[in-house]
């Protein structure tokens, strides 16, 4: 069975800095693309950021593009993202995501993640 | 970027009611195009991708149809396990992947 569950999400200020992580679990980790995708309180979902299996290739949504890095460690199984430069609008629960030729087949249960001073 | 326009915003249905729920492409997207379910407090589940393929274990009153800039998910016969949010995605762009606004189906 997959299994994707999130870890980091936390309450921090404006500017400030988080990692989350996602444990992978009930598939070859190793072989699969990977994204991240958010959903603002009460909003739609937006993707975020994708990795490819590798890790050689990294893709970022022009909003996040300098500030977010995502990573992965797959001796480890386990996907990351680096929220640097947080903003207000950067609060959203975020999702990690299986992804094969941009089709997100599983998800995680998703970490909350708020800015606010 | 692909901008993803799903109608109504919010259909107000009863269960055993048929569901038609549109997605529209600002481009042509061929037949890469998936739909979700969220429920409050959930992730989003996958139903159907490119197009018209029904996930395993999604119920057969859930279908796809469509290609190039119009779709469209129908659910036969609504259950009231059915009344959820459901968002459309692209992936002909990837990436990025774009996704619609979504559309509430509620209870009447």
């Amino acid at each position: 069975e997959v299994q994707l569950l999130e870890s980091g999400g936390n309450l921090v200020q404006p500017g400030g800095s988080l990692r989350l992580s996602c444990a992978a679990s009930g598939f070859t980790f190793s072989n699969s693309d990977m994204s991240w995708v958010r959903q603002a309180p009460g909003k739609g979902l937006e993707w975020v950021s994708g990795i490819s299996g590798s890790g050689d290739s990294t893709y970022y949504a022009d909003s996040v593009k300098g500030r977010f890095t995502i990573s992965r460690d797959n001796s480890k199984n386990t996907l990351y993202l680096q929220l640097n430069s947080l903003r207000v609008e950067d609060t959203a629960v975020y999702y990690c995501a299986n992804t094969a030729a941009g089709a997100f087949d599983y998800w995680g249960q998703g970490t909350l993640v708020i800015v606010s001073s | 970027e692909i901008v993803l326009t799903q109608s109504p915003a919010t259909l107000s249905l009863s269960p055993g009611e048929k569901a038609t729920l549109s997605c529209r492409a600002s481009q042509s997207v061929h037949s890469y195009l998936a739909w979700f379910q969220q429920k409050p407090g959930q992730a989003p589940r996958l139903l159907i991708y490119d197009s018209s393929n029904r996930v395993t274990g999604i119920p057969a009153r859930f279908s796809g149809s469509g290609s190039g800039t119009d779709f469209t998910l129908t659910i036969s016969s609504l259950e009231p396990e059915d009344f959820a949010v459901y968002y459309c995605q692209q992936r002909y762009s990837w990436p990025p992947a774009t996704f619609g606004q979504g559309t509430r189906l509620e209870i009447k």
